[in-house]
């Protein structure tokens, strides 16, 4: 357990359904973050919230909409996805994202959602 | 753009050998690197951060060694054990103001009995 929870594991969706993903950390962190995992890629950001705001949005199509409602849960609402979406929706935390007074931000990773989008 | 490559993509030892696996980014311009395993279909688990001060950094039977002057990092696995079979990613944070962690595919590991 690395302290970071991700609901539900396992989702399997239509194209035109709207799901939500969701993920909540109690350790204590300011930053929190959605990655995607596609087979043979390497882990790509998708999303950074820092102190609850969006930081980073790396150009992620709008059928992907990130939410944080405050500083332990992050959701990601998903709806009119595509099959290419399928994937591991990976979700962490940091303590801070960026470096103030040059803190280590060591990343913590939750277990991650298998999405199927059929 | 920073470039993060792992060799091999995949490797397959028989228990006790001790092994490396390396890591290679194009950019050294970085402000830690990170090792992470992940076991099929799960999370990603933090083994070992270097900062980039550090030459390296040891837990138990890992030790991960740094060298930004050639761009080049290596995850070393003592005595390893079936437990270890697993994906083991490295990630770098970049240096200046660019926060994000860049990861290699990953490095496939199976140790058999």
């Amino acid at each position: 357990e690395t302290g970071v929870t991700q609901t539900p594991r396992h989702l399997v969706m239509g194209m035109t359904n709207k799901k939500s993903l969701k993920c909540e950390q109690h350790l204590g962190h300011n930053a929190m973050y959605w990655y995607k995992q596609s087979a043979k890629k390497p882990l790509e950001l998708m999303f950074v919230y820092n102190f609850k705001e969006q930081t980073e949005n790396n150009s992620v199509p709008s059928r992907f909409s990130p939410e944080c409602p405050n500083s332990s849960h992050l959701f990601l609402h998903l709806h009119t996805l595509q099959p290419e979406d399928s994937a591991l929706y990976l979700c962490a935390s940091s303590l801070f994202f960026g470096r103030p007074e040059g803190e280590t931000t060591e990343a913590f990773f939750g277990q991650g959602t298998r999405l199927t989008v059929v | 753009k920073q470039e993060v490559t792992q060799i091999p993509a995949a490797l397959s030892v028989p228990e006790g050998e001790n092994l490396v696996l390396n890591c290679s980014f194009t950019d050294s311009a970085i402000y830690n690197l990170q090792w992470f395993r992940q076991d099929p279909g799960k999370g990603l688990t933090s083994l070992l951060l270097i900062q980039s001060s550090q030459r390296e950094q040891t837990s138990g039977r890992l030790n991960a060694s740094l060298d930004k002057s050639s761009g080049r990092s290596t995850l070393y696995i003592a005595a390893s054990q079936p437990g270890d079979s697993a994906t083991y990613l490295c990630a770098l944070e970049g240096g200046g103001s660019n926060y994000k962690l860049t990861f290699g595919k990953g490095t496939l590991l199976t140790v058999n009995p």
